[in-house]
């Protein structure tokens, strides 16, 4: 089963609005992390957060996690057409291998 | 630096050929993630390699599928007697370190396509 779950599926939204994206996962975490992939691409890494983070920005990213709820949200303020892309979350498995489990990822459309 | 390598970017096979995905990781990376992606869903963790070792192989298919990582060239992942199900986009990861905060560097993919 997925560990991270994304909400919504598909947003989209026109350029200069901001997006926001949600995440949530079933077991504990040492952190989360958010990857961007453009159609027909590899995943960039955009941001981590670890456990005992609440928040942290990046450019125009900002990520939240709440640990009690196992929810994260990535919010992308000022959106450009060249944010198009799907954004997925990430969790690195338990035993400590590096190993990533993905969720199903948000298809985000950035019309101009 | 250059990034994550893959080839070919694109495989087409039938059914009951054999498939051979390589993956040269970043310099200085000695360890190599495999991912599948299907359609309109996620990455799937396959196998997690270090040089000359099979790491974590508990998401790789117990028949058909193996991967290698030798001691010099390239990674390997191969498919052998495909079916259409395998069609997907593999990607492969490398990472300097191993562990829980690891950043992974991702390559471009492999599309395979099984007719």
């Amino acid at each position: 089963s997925q560990q991270g779950e994304e909400d919504p599926q598909a947003l989209s939204i026109q350029e200069g609005e901001n997006a926001t994206m949600n995440c949530s996962y079933k077991t504990s975490i040492n952190n989360l992390q958010w990857y961007r992939q453009n159609s027909g691409r590899g995943l960039v890494h955009l941001i981590l957060i670890r456990s005992n983070e609440r928040e942290k920005h990046s450019g125009r990213l900002r990520v939240t996690l709440d640990t009690s709820k196992k929810s994260s949200s990535l919010l992308i303020t000022a959106s450009r057409a060249a944010d198009t892309a799907s954004y997925f979350c990430a969790t690195v498995d338990s035993g400590n291998t590096g190993k990533l489990i993905f969720g199903q990822g948000t298809t985000l459309q950035v019309k101009p | 630096n250059a990034g994550v390598m893959q080839n070919p970017r694109h495989l087409v096979r039938r059914r009951g050929q054999e498939a051979r995905l390589r993956c040269s990781p970043m310099k200085g990376h000695s360890h190599v993630y495999w991912y599948r992606q299907l359609p309109e869903e996620g990455l799937k963790f396959m196998v997690y390699l270090q040089k000359e070792n099979i790491i974590d192989e508990s998401g790789m298919p117990k028949e058909r599928f193996s991967a290698e990582f030798p001691k010099e060239g390239p990674s390997i992942l191969r498919i052998q007697q495909v079916v259409r199900g395998d069609s997907a986009a593999y990607f492969c990861a490398s990472s300097p370190l191993t562990g829980y905060y690891n950043e992974q560097f991702f390559g471009p993919g492999t599309r395979l396509t099984v007719l």
